[in-house]
């Protein structure tokens, strides 16, 4: 089975300080890993993914993620935290059918100019 | 760039009634899927939907719950006799592949009294 935990329901950085949000997977297969976005009023927006191949992903607005298969994590980083970026960010695995994604509880980035 | 929309944004309903959230997902996509978060909680997988059938479902997807593609645009999912605990932001979205990149909508926030 799928899952995925998420470290820190909230964290608070500083405005051009580096953002690291924190995503440990379990997975009996190859996992595909996610992050996704979540504006106030809004869905979600995928950030960036990982399939196969390159383990450091860059995704959209700055971020990348590096899968470690020793560390089973998909930890997403920011070099300079910018206003905008404050949002909830979901950690997500892929289920081995393809048909659903795992979830993590989410973490709560709030920037502080 | 398309998106998945959803309708209405937020409901509201007494214990018992019957409710149909309502999505649009994009439009050369295939898998439909919905999910809800409970206030607080987890993203949670409900049910996933392809060529006119369920091809996955949650435990939480029980008798009380149906998913239906009316016509060509709309995707639907009904609530027959809510219950309090069924309040939650209910997210619909949409793939064009198995084990895609899911789309997701705005979410619909069910409140049941």
């Amino acid at each position: 089975a799928q899952s995925v935990t998420q470290l820190g329901s909230h964290v608070s950085v500083s405005e051009g300080a580096l953002v690291l949000l924190r995503c440990n997977y379990s997975s009996s297969v190859p996992p595909y890993l996610f992050w996704y976005v979540q504006y106030p009023n809004q869905g979600l927006q995928l950030l960036l993914k990982y399939t196969t191949g390159a383990t450091l992903v860059k995704g959209i607005n700055g971020f990348e993620a590096e899968f470690k298969k020793s560390e089973t994590s998909f930890h997403l980083t920011k070099p300079s935290a910018h206003m905008s970026d404050a949002a909830e960010y979901f950690c997500a695995v892929r289920s081995n059918t393809g048909n659903q994604f795992y979830f993590g509880t989410g973490t709560s980035l709030t920037v502080i100019p | 760039e398309p998106e998945v929309t959803q309708t209405p944004s937020h409901q509201v309903t007494q214990m018992g009634q019957e409710v149909i959230l309502r999505c649009v997902p994009i439009s050369n996509h295939l898998y439909f899927y919905w999910y809800r978060q409970i206030l607080g909680q987890k993203v949670e997988f409900l049910v996933s939907f392809y060529n006119n059938e369920i091809s996955e479902k949650s435990e939480i997807f029980d008798d009380q719950f149906s998913v239906e593609r009316p016509d060509g645009s709309n995707f639907t999912l009904k609530i027959r006799s809510t219950k309090l605990e069924d309040s939650a932001m209910y997210f619909c979205a949409s793939s064009d592949q198995l084990g895609g990149e899911q789309y997701f909508g705005p979410g619909t926030r069910l409140t049941v009294t």
